[in-house]
């Protein structure tokens, strides 16, 4: 069965420090990766994804992951953390045109 | 940009009463799936749609639930008879032929009393 993991329920990171919010993948065949955040009362807002290529891929507002195939991880990244980053991250994962499973989600707090 | 919609926002309801959860998906996409994420947890697959018909769905999606796209706009989700635990926040998602990634809606809160 096809899995994500995202092992801290928490990050929290001072405004200007480098984050990451780690995730951990478990998908048979080739993985389709997906960061998404999602803000108080709102919906899944998409990032980034990894479907093929370069292992460091680049989203939305500055974030980056890194696909590391060895390591089954798909880790996000931002080098300088704004307050605005605040919210809840959901890393996401499928093999192609099947339904999304995603991790628990992971509650970014930037203090300023 | 177009955006996938979702009506209504807010639903309170009585239980054993039946709901029916709106989408008005992207236009070009072909796609379509309805997610529910209870308070808390994890966001979770109910069911997938493709070609007027369902083609994947968990065994949360029981004999209970069913989606319609009633008129090649909307896509609805109905509740027959909503229990407690139906209380959950429902998401709609479309994705385009071609594309990867699932574009979602707000959400619609259901509350069941």
């Amino acid at each position: 069965a096809q899995s994500v993991a995202q092992p801290e329920d928490q990050v929290n990171v001072a405004e200007g420090n480098p984050l990451t919010v780690k995730c951990t993948y478990s998908v048979s065949g080739n993985p389709y990766l997906f960061w998404y955040v999602q803000y108080p009362n709102r919906g899944l807002q998409f990032l980034l994804k990894y479907i093929t290529g370069d292992n460091l891929v680049k989203g939305s507002y500055g974030f980056e992951a890194e696909f590391n195939k060895s390591q089954t991880s798909f880790h996000l990244k931002k080098p300088s953390a704004l307050v605005s980053d605040s919210a809840l991250y959901f890393c996401a994962a499928d093999s192609g045109n099947t339904p999304l499973v995603f991790g628990k989600g992971t509650r970014l707090s930037v203090i300023a | 940009e177009p955006e996938v919609t979702q009506t209504p926002s807010h639903q309170v309801t009585q239980m054993g009463q039946e709901v029916i959860l709106r989408c008005v998906p992207i236009s070009n996409h072909l796609y379509f799936y309805w997610y529910r994420q209870i308070l808390g947890q994890k966001v979770e697959f109910l069911v997938s749609f493709y070609n007027n018909e369902i083609s994947e769905k968990s065994e949360i999606f029981d004999d209970q639930f069913s989606v319609e796209r009633p008129d090649g706009s909307n896509f609805t989700l109905k509740i027959r008879s909503t229990k407690l635990e139906d209380s959950a926040m429902y998401f709609c998602a479309s994705i385009g032929t071609g594309s990867y990634e699932q574009y979602f809606g707000p959400g619609t809160r259901l509350t069941v009393t």
